[in-house]
């Protein structure tokens, strides 16, 4: 069962563009939410995280916006680059399950120059 | 600070056959996790160490796969009989504690013939 759903499956956008990537989860138990970044032969590598008693949290061009009570978080990247093309994840953990992360099925993101 | 090193990179069984995949977490990181990630997925938990206990293993396929961290460093993955669905890239993460980022690895990818 896919804890967390994620949409959509692949992205084109032309560079300087703001792609959106959208998370949904239903166990109200998770308690922290990141965004991993992998390009192809690499590991998963921690791009941001939020917490569901933030609505909002920014680092450089990377913002995750989340709706606690729609149970939803998703992830914009301003002014997006070539650079920027790989497949990212959203994740969800629970504090009373030693702490394992749920992934979503994964993002694949182009941005063309 | 040296990152999670894995090896092989690359290996390819046919069915039947065992392999074992071996995990060296970042220095001085209690927690170990090792992932199962198919093509077009996110990676899902097989298990989580807490140095050299089991926390989590829920989702290992115990019948055939097996791990192991006997000196709450090094991690090895086994699996023996492999099975055609068993191809996937095999990650390992390591953290200082669980409520502690996860640093993956580049992973091992398994094709099974």
């Amino acid at each position: 069962q896919q804890q967390v759903k994620q949409s959509p499956q692949s992205l084109i956008v032309q560079k300087g563009g703001i792609p959106i990537i959208n998370c949904a989860y239903e166990n109200t138990a998770f308690d922290y939410f990141p965004w991993y970044q992998q390009f192809p032969g690499k590991g998963p590598a921690l791009l941001i995280a939020i917490r569901p008693d933030v609505s909002e949290k920014k680092e450089g061009r990377f913002t995750i916006s989340f709706n606690k009570s729609a149970k939803q978080f998703s992830l914009h990247i301003m002014d997006s680059q070539p650079g920027d093309s790989a497949t990212y994840f959203c994740a969800a953990r629970r504090s009373n399950s030693g702490y394992a992360l749920n992934f979503g099925k994964g993002t694949s993101l182009l941005v063309t120059p | 600070e040296a990152g999670v090193a894995q090896s092989p990179r690359y290996k390819i069984i046919e069915k039947r056959q065992s392999v074992a995949f071996w995990c060296n977490p970042i220095s001085g990181h209690a927690t170990l996790y090792w992932y199962q990630q198919i093509l077009g997925q996110g990676p899902k938990l097989l298990i989580q160490f807490q140095n050299n206990g089991v926390v989590d293993d829920s989702q290992l396929p115990k019948d055939r796969f097996s791990a192991e961290r006997l000196k709450g460093v090094d991690s090895t993955l086994k699996i023996q009989p492999a099975k055609l669905e068993d191809s996937a890239v095999y990650l390992c993460a390591s953290s200082l504690a669980p409520t502690y980022e996860q640093y993956f690895g580049p992973g091992t990818r398994l094709t099974v013939t």
